[in-house]
């Protein structure tokens, strides 16, 4: 099945920074990836995804890389803010299935 | 609703007790999964249904975990004989198309389990 590695597991940064996450995948197949955020006490709340047909997705402040060939996507988060502070999921999902596989996460604090 | 809905917000078992957990997806809403959350960690498959049919259950980590939707729309996960390490939060989730094909997946604010 689907495996996601996700780093770092904790980022800091200073209000006004760019943030990066990183995850890979190790089903060529999976074609969908989403990316959650996920705040205190609350279920995880979509925030942008891309398909396996497009590199890169912008919306406002959030962008997200694929690359198909090395496995790999990354979330991009520039003029952070501090209600950006919340921990950070990445997910795949196989073209077979119906399940999204998570990453571990990853704790941002965007610091005033 | 406006959202995904689950219920209890919090529930503390005694170890063996069974436990019932409950979901309301989005009205309309063709597909339905359960994820477990262990803390600092990210969701777990459990289950997942196309309306009343439970498509999926590759996820259970064991026979004391069921989960049904007989009518299509509202959720129950059930843990019998509950252990420690059944401890969680239990998150719910839906979308519009079956099989939640390359959909957008919307979660509850899921049910914090707590075995003691």
């Amino acid at each position: 099945g689907e495996n996601v590695e996700q780093h770092p597991s904790t980022l800091s940064v200073q209000e006004g920074d760019s943030a990066v996450i990183k995850c890979t995948y190790s089903d060529s197949a999976s074609n969908y990836f989403p990316w959650y955020k996920q705040e205190l006490g609350k279920g995880p709340q979509l925030i942008i995804d891309i398909r396996s047909n497009v590199g890169e997705k912008k919306d406002q402040r959030i962008a997200v890389t694929l690359n198909k060939t090395a496995k790999h996507f990354s979330l991009h988060i520039t003029e952070t803010q501090p209600e950006d502070s919340a921990v950070y999921f990445c997910a795949a999902r196989e073209a077979a299935g119906n399940k999204l596989t998570f990453g571990g996460g990853t704790r941002v604090l965007v610091k005033p | 609703g406006a959202g995904v809905s689950q219920s209890p917000r919090y529930k503390v078992a005694k170890r063996g007790q069974d436990v019932a957990l409950r979901c309301d997806p989005i009205s309309g809403h063709v597909s339905l999964f359960w994820y477990q959350q262990a803390l600092g960690q990210g969701p777990e498959f459990l289950t997942y249904f196309q309306n009343e049919a439970q498509l999926d259950k590759s996820g259970l980590p064991s026979d004391r975990f069921f989960a049904e939707r007989p009518e299509g729309s509202v959720s129950t996960l059930k843990i019998q004989r509950t252990q420690q390490e059944d401890s969680a939060v239990y998150l719910c989730a839906s979308s519009l198309t079956p099989g939640g094909f390359n959909e957008k997946l919307f979660f509850g604010s899921g049910t914090q389990l707590s075995v003691l």
